[in-house]
């Protein structure tokens, strides 16, 4: 079975300071990647997504994420976080093949210090 | 942009009642989910649907059924709410494009079900 993991719960980090949410999944030969965002009382938003190609995803906000297959990881990078990145993000992994069933991290609360 | 709504945003339920959780979304995707979530355990898939008519049980699906009778209407239903089903549930969507698992899901903003 699918499944993802997201190493730390809760992740304080300063305001301007580079901030590393973690993210690692279970091998398959062919794996889709999705970094989820839900902000304070609303839903998940998509914040970047891996499909092939190029190891390194960008979003449009700032926050990038590496590919690793070796280490079957997709870590969620900013080189300098702000107030408004104070929201809980979530890693989710999708199977190509058959139909689509997406299995979630259990999610990491980024707090931004001012 | 795709709107994915939830008719309530807090419900609150008795014990051995029957609940209908509604969600409909404006944007013509075949694929509709329904999932719960709770504080250290994410997001857990209840049920999903890839058509009109069409379901497939998720990883937590015992207590909960699920109705899709129109393609932009997936209904969430409680047979008998019980306390253990206090929890946040979201509906999502998805088109089909290409390998479609590769789609990224639109939340809608979610229903708060308290059940007493």
């Amino acid at each position: 079975a699918q499944s993802v993991t997201q190493l730390d719960s809760q992740v304080p980090v300063f305001e301007e300071a580079p901030v590393e949410l973690r993210c690692n999944y279970s091998s398959s030969v062919s794996v889709y990647l999705f970094w989820y965002v839900q902000y304070p009382n609303q839903g998940l938003q998509l914040l970047l997504k891996y499909l092939s190609g190029s190891t390194l995803v960008e979003s449009i906000n700032g926050f990038e994420a590496e590919f690793n297959k070796s280490q079957t990881s997709f870590h969620l990078r900013k080189p300098s976080v702000h107030i408004s990145d104070t929201a809980e993000y979530f890693c989710a992994v999708s199977y190509s093949g058959g139909y689509q069933k997406v299995t979630f991290g259990i999610g990491t609360k980024l707090q931004v210090i001012p | 942009d795709v709107k994915v709504t939830q008719s309530s945003r807090y419900l609150v339920k008795r014990t051995g009642e029957k609940v209908f959780l509604e969600c409909v979304q404006d944007m013509d995707h075949e694929n509709m989910f329904w999932y719960r979530q709770d504080p250290g355990l994410g997001l857990r898939l209840i049920y999903f649907s890839y058509d009109v008519k069409m379901k497939e049980k998720g990883d937590i699906p015992e207590g909960y059924s699920v109705s899709r009778e129109k393609k932009e209407r997936f209904s969430l239903i409680l047979e008998s709410a019980s306390t253990n089903q206090t929890s946040m549930y979201l509906c999502a969507s998805s088109p089909i494009v290409g390998d479609r698992a590769g789609s990224p899901l639109h939340f809608g903003n979610g229903t708060r079900l308290t059940v007493t």
